[in-house]
């Protein structure tokens, strides 16, 4: 069975800190991992993460794949009050279609 | 764009009513997904649609799920009779292709609560 392990499964932070939230995984036949932003209503999406190595980056957040350690990471610079949400990693695999989401890091950013 | 939209945003309903949750995808998109959100067992997949043709259902929990796609534009899911353990977050989602390489987009989800 696919396994996503996010950790930690929160965090307290003040705005200005950085932060970096990780997921490891288990599945067959890799194909990607995503992340996702979920704050009160829909996880929206923020990276896709196909090939190890690549940064990919958006503004303060950024995120990386390592294939070969079966993570990654998901890394916010300069935190402010409006990045506290759910953070979830999913990975797909195995069947072409299916992601499997990982429980989330509730990350909550103090002014 | 619209993004997907599901209905009723919330769902409040006694034990062993019919209730049936509404989804429409982003114009274009083939691929849906109904999830079940709680916080034990966190997000899980209850059935994808591809093409309006239901391809996985392995993760309905039972009989008393079902889920349709007549068209397109227009999926829902309905739990009868429902019951307390069935209450939880339902989001729909849906995505242009079929694969795992294409991001799934979320609808806003329906709060369900079975009294």
């Amino acid at each position: 069975e696919d396994k996503v392990v996010q950790s930690p499964l929160s965090l307290v932070v003040h705005e200005g800190d950085t932060v970096t939230l990780n997921c490891s995984y288990e599945v067959t036949n890799f194909r990607s991992l995503l992340w996702y932003k979920q704050e009160k209503k829909a996880p929206t999406f923020l990276f896709m993460l196909t090939s190890s190595g690549i940064e990919k980056k958006s503004g303060r957040l950024s995120s990386i794949l390592d294939k070969k350690e079966l993570s990654s990471i998901l890394n916010i610079t300069a935190t402010q009050t409006g990045d506290s949400a759910i953070y979830l990693c999913a990975v797909g695999g195995g069947s072409n279609y299916k992601l499997t989401f990982g429980k989330g890091t509730l990350l909550t950013v103090n002014p | 764009d619209a993004g997907v939209i599901q209905s009723p945003r919330h769902e409040v309903t006694e034990m062993g009513q019919e209730v049936t949750l509404r989804c429409k995808p982003i114009s274009g998109h083939n691929s849906l997904f109904w999830y079940r959100q709680t916080m034990m067992r966190g997000l899980e997949l209850l059935i994808y649609f591809n093409n309006n043709v239901p391809i996985d259902d392995s993760g309905m929990p039972e009989d008393r799920f079902s889920a349709k796609m007549p068209n397109a534009s227009f999926s829902t899911l309905k739990i009868q009779p429902s019951e307390p353990r069935d209450s939880a977050v339902y989001f729909c989602a849906s995505s242009l292709g079929s694969g795992s390489h294409q991001p799934q987009h979320f609808g806003d989800g329906t709060r369900l609560s079975i009294l």
